[in-house]
């Protein structure tokens, strides 16, 4: 019963580290995306994938890269944390071409001081 | 001006009562409509999909205003677990949600 697992749950990064978030599934879903969420904004895209190979950017893309090289693993990589990157990220999947029920991951805390 | 405008809130109210809440869209094209539930430092999750003649799951009754661009959300005889943010989400023609900034709600006993 894993569903969307992410690590690490908590994280602090000074400035100009590069750090990678690591989520995988195990429900053999396509679609795969990542999320930021700060207060009063609601969850913001950062980047997507529709299946192994593909990545796409979402609304707020920069500052991040994203593979996907199999279908269960989705990583985020910050390459040079900002102050402006602190954030609750999430990382969610669901079957390509389906409704809007995404399952999310637990959700990593990262603060860049 | 963002795609998915919610009150905030809070709405407090007392176990039992009756609490509704609406989420405004800008999206005239867009296709499918959500409300999620996320518990204070939790993940998301579905509550309920939107259709457009109005649906009901038990005590939660969302519907869909297309002419207006508005979802609403109703939850009847409030639960102290009904106490959470609930997100009205949207779905484009490309599968992408765009997702409020939630409306939170108290249930007090």
């Amino acid at each position: 019963n894993a569903g969307v697992t992410q690590t690490p749950k908590f994280q602090v990064l000074k400035t100009g580290q590069s750090m990678t978030l690591q989520c995988a599934q195990d429900m053999n879903h396509e679609y795969m995306s990542w999320y930021r969420q700060d207060p009063g904004m609601g969850l913001r895209l950062i980047h997507y994938s529709v299946g192994a190979g593909i990545t796409d950017q979402g609304e707020v893309p920069n500052g991040y890269n994203v593979s996907r090289s199999t279908t269960e693993d989705f990583p985020l990589r910050l390459l040079s944390a900002a102050p402006s990157q602190t954030s609750v990220y999430f990382c969610a999947s669901k079957m390509t071409g389906s409704g809007g029920e995404q399952y999310f991951g637990p959700g990593t805390r990262l603060t860049v001081t | 001006r963002k795609e998915v405008e919610q009150d905030p809130g809070p709405f407090n109210v007392p176990e039992g009562a009756t609490v509704a809440f609406n989420c405004t869209y800008s999206n005239s094209a867009s296709q499918s409509f959500f409300w999620y539930r996320q518990d204070c430092r939790k993940e998301p999750k579905l509550l309920m999909s939107v259709y457009s003649s109005g649906n009901e799951d038990g005590r939660f009754t969302a519907q869909l205003n297309r002419a207006s661009q508005y979802i609403s959300l109703l939850i009847r005889d409030s639960k102290l677990s009904d106490s959470a943010t609930y997100l009205c989400v949207v779905r484009g023609y490309d599968y992408k949600l765009s997702f409020g900034a939630g409306t939170t709600v108290t249930v007090r006993a």
